[in-house]
């Protein structure tokens, strides 16, 4: 079953502003990742967080963890049209397995 | 480093054939694959853990019967969809986790696209 949600649903900017997408879980967890997908892709690895640490930063991307909260950011500073793909968080809990979240669809207007 | 491919890229076949899906570590070992299926606009769902050597682990609602997994060395795991029907087409990705390591790291594959006429 899928573990959390993400908002936004979809998300559209301009070339240049920054984009925050918001993930949710549900259960306790070892640690959380984000992934960016292309469109008709695989998946690709942007950042790991773990359960212990509340912030990571990884080029134009910022992670927060709040697992007080059960909720994670991920921000993408000064985007570009190449930014354009879907986004999804995914957690371990533990038990050998990613659980994904239902994703955000960034478009970035040139 | 540590590439996953999957083969076929995409695939068209009639209702109540099977279509085998090939999973490989291209450059290292993995114990643990996974595969996933992914409908058009929604998430990645997990269907079932593949180890190297043993049966694979299926997830809730996943009918093992109808999606035979096989992982028969530590770089290789296939996935085969039996008697196809419309509602199985969809994205199946597979991804790896280094033998040795936790699957804190998964390498994805780029994904087949399954279509079922």
């Amino acid at each position: 079953s899928q573990q959390g949600e993400e908002d936004p649903q979809a998300l559209s900017i301009q070339e240049g502003e920054n984009a925050t997408m918001n993930c949710s879980y549900k259960t306790s967890i070892n640690n959380l990742q984000w992934y960016r997908q292309n469109s008709g892709r695989g998946l690709v690895h942007l950042i790991l967080i773990r359960s212990n640490e509340r912030e990571k930063h990884s080029g134009r991307l910022r992670v927060t963890l709040d697992t007080s909260k059960k909720s994670s950011s991920l921000l993408i500073t000064a985007s570009r049209a190449a930014d354009t793909a879907s986004y999804f968080c995914a957690t371990n809990g533990g038990y050998n397995k990613l659980i994904f979240g239902a994703g955000t669809r960034l478009a970035v207007h040139p | 480093g540590a590439v996953v491919s999957q083969h076929p890229s995409r695939v068209i076949c009639k209702s109540g054939t099977s279509v085998k899906i090939e999973c490989r570590s291209l450059d290292f070992q993995a114990t643990t694959m996974f595969w996933y299926r992914q409908f058009p606009k929604q998430s990645l769902m997990l269907m079932a853990t593949s180890n190297e050597g043993s049966k694979a682990t299926y997830e809730q609602g996943v009918e093992k019967d109808k999606f035979l997994i096989n992982h028969a060395s530590l770089t290789l795991s296939t996935l085969t969809v039996t008697s196809a029907h419309p509602e199985d087409s969809s994205f199946y990705i597979c991804s790896a986790a280094l033998a040795g390591g936790s699957t804190d790291t998964q390498y994805f594959g780029p994904g087949t696209r399954l279509t079922v006429l």
